[in-house]
C-alpha cells in the first residue's frame, strides 16, 4: 500500500470548511484514496473514497489532483461534533486498511 | 450506527483468564476484520475473513485466536494475555474482499483490559 502524509494537527472554526490535505506521491494507478475519521475512543467511521475524479457525498468532498499524488478532504461547514482523528489512507487489490497517525482537526466555537 | 456490534463493550480480564470477543453484522458482508488500537498508536490490522476464510494473520500472538463460524460472525478468543495487550479491539466488515474498491464499516469497539 502507498504511504501517507499528513499534518499532524489542524484548528478550524466553527462554520467555516475545514480543508485536510494528504500527499500520497508513491501512488499507483489503480490504488483508491479512502477518508476514515474516528471520534475518541470510537470506531473508525466511513467519509468517503475517489480513484481519480472528485467525489461529493452528504459528509464532505475529496479533491484529488491530477497527477494523483495529493488529495483534500472537504468539510464544507465544520462542527464541533467534526472534532475528530482523520486518515488518509490508499489501498489497491486486497481491501486492507492500514492505517497511519492522520490529522487530528480541532473544531473550535 | 453501522451495522457492526460488538460485544462486550468492556472488559477486564486476569492474565489467567479466557475470554471472546464477539462481532455481528447482518449487512451480507463476505469480510471480516479485526483490529487493535493500543493507546497513542494507529490501529493494526490483526486478521481478515473472506468468505469465513482466513486470508490475512498479521504475525498475531497465538494467545489470541480468531474465529469465524459464519459471514456475519466474527469472534476473538482470548487466553493468557498480558497487561501490554490492553487496548481498544475493534470488528469491521467489508462487502467484498480483493476489490480495492469497497468501504468498510467498523465497530464500536471492545475496550480490554488486562489487569
Amino acid at each position: 500500500d502507498a504511504k501517507t502524509t499528513q499534518p499532524p494537527s489542524m484548528d478550524c472554526a466553527e462554520g467555516r470548511a475545514a480543508n485536510l490535505p494528504c500527499n500520497h506521491s508513491t501512488i499507483s494507478g489503480n490504488e483508491y484514496v479512502y477518508w476514515y475519521r474516528q471520534i475518541h475512543s470510537q470506531g473508525p467511521q466511513y467519509i468517503i473514497h475517489g480513484l481519480k475524479n472528485n467525489e461529493t457525498n452528504e459528509m464532505a468532498s475529496l479533491i484529488i489532483t491530477e497527477d494523483r499524488k495529493s488529495s483534500t478532504l472537504i468539510l464544507p461547514h465544520a462542527t464541533l461534533r467534526d472534532t475528530a482523528v482523520y486518515y488518509c489512507i490508499v489501498r489497491v487489490g486486497t481491501d486492507k486498511l492500514i492505517f497511519g497517525t492522520g490529522t487530528r482537526l480541532q473544531v473550535f466555537p | 450506527e453501522t451495522g457492526v456490534t460488538q460485544t462486550p463493550r468492556h472488559l477486564v480480564m486476569g492474565m489467567t483468564n479466557k475470554k471472546s470477543l464477539k462481532c455481528e453484522q447482518h449487512l451480507g458482508h463476505n469480510a471480516m476484520y479485526w483490529y487493535k488500537q493500543s493507546a497513542k498508536k494507529p490501529l493494526e490490522l490483526m486478521f481478515v475473513y473472506s468468505l469465513e476464510e482466513r486470508v490475512e494473520n498479521n504475525s498475531v500472538p497465538s494467545r489470541f485466536s480468531p474465529e469465524c463460524p459464519n459471514s456475519s460472525h466474527l469472534f476473538l478468543h482470548l487466553h493468557t494475555l498480558q497487561p501490554e495487550d490492553s487496548a481498544l479491539y475493534l470488528c469491521a466488515s467489508s462487502p467484498t474482499w480483493g476489490s480495492g474498491n469497497t468501504e468498510a464499516f467498523f465497530g464500536q469497539g471492545t475496550r480490554l483490559t488486562v489487569v
